[in-house]
C-alpha cells in the first residue's frame, strides 16, 4: 500500500523559504508512471495545484507560483520536496503531497496534509 | 489556464436522494476529468478518473459522465458518509486546475 507523508516546519517567517518533504513508502519514486505533486489548500478554501515532477526530472509548475517554486526528487531516500521562496501570509495553507497517475492525471494517493503558517 | 466551474456551490439533500454535481471547463478537456471527495480535516479522496472510471473501492452509487467541456458527478442514493465537499479536476493541460468545490450538506 502506497503511503505519502509530508514533513517540515509548521511556521515560516515572511520572506523566508518554505521547505517541505514528502516521504513515499510502499512504492518507488523512480519506477516511473507517476507525477509527484504538491497541492495546497488555503484555510476554508479550495484546492490549488502547485506543480509536479516526473521521475525523469521534468517539472511543471503553476504559472502563478513558478517564479518561487522548486520541486525536486531524491530517489535515494524515496522522497520529493517542495521549496517556495519569498513567502507571505498568502502562502499560509495546508500543503499536500500526492501521486498523480501518468495516464489519467488523477491523484490516487495523498499525504495527510501539513499546515504551514507564514507569520513573524 | 483552463478554468473549472462547479455548480451548485452547495446543496442540501437527504439520505437516499439522487444528486448531480456539474463541472464545466472553459476549454475542451476531452475526458481528462477527475472527481474527488473531501471531508473536513482530511485529504481529498479520488472517486472517479477519466470522466467515468470508478476508482477501486469506490461504491457504485457514484458515477460520472461527460466530455469536452461539460461533466457530471451523480450519487444515486446519498448515504450518511457522502456528506462532504466534492471537487472536479482537469488533467488535460498544465496547470492542472480544480473546481471551487461543491459542499453536500444534510437537509
Amino acid at each position: 500500500q502506497v503511503q505519502l507523508q509530508e514533513s517540515g516546519p509548521g511556521l515560516v517567517k515572511p520572506s523566508q523559504t518554505l521547505s517541505l518533504t514528502c516521504t513515499v513508502s510502499g512504492g518507488s519514486i523512480s519506477s516511473g508512471g507517476y507525477y509527484w505533486s504538491w497541492i495546497r489548500q488555503h484555510p476554508g478554501k479550495g484546492l490549488e495545484w502547485i506543480g509536479y515532477m516526473y521521475y525523469s526530472g521534468s517539472t511543471h509548475y503553476s504559472p502563478s507560483l513558478k517564479s518561487r517554486v522548486t520541486i525536486s526528487v531524491d530517489t535515494s531516500k524515496n522522497q520529493f520536496s517542495l521549496k517556495l521562496s519569498s513567502v507571505t501570509a498568502a502562502d499560509t495553507a495546508v500543503y499536500y503531497c500526492a501521486r498523480g497517475d501518468y495516464s489519467s492525471g488523477s491523484y490516487d494517493y495523498w499525504g495527510q496534509g501539513t499546515l504551514v503558517t507564514v507569520s513573524s | 489556464d483552463i478554468q473549472m466551474t462547479q455548480s451548485p456551490s452547495s446543496l442540501s439533500a437527504s439520505v437516499g436522494d439522487r444528486i448531480t454535481i456539474t463541472c464545466r471547463a472553459s476549454h475542451s478537456i476531452s475526458r481528462f476529468l477527475n472527481w474527488y471527495q473531501q471531508k473536513p480535516g482530511k485529504a481529498p479522496k479520488l472517486l472517479i478518473y477519466a470522466t467515468s472510471t470508478l476508482q477501486s473501492g469506490v461504491p457504485s452509487r457514484f458515477s460520472g459522465s461527460g466530455s469536452g467541456t461539460d461533466f457530471t458527478l451523480t450519487i444515486s442514493s446519498l448515504q450518511p458518509g457522502d456528506f462532504a465537499t466534492y471537487y472536479c479536476q482537469q488533467s488535460y493541460s498544465t496547470p492542472w486546475t480544480f473546481g471551487q468545490g461543491t459542499k453536500v450538506e444534510i437537509k
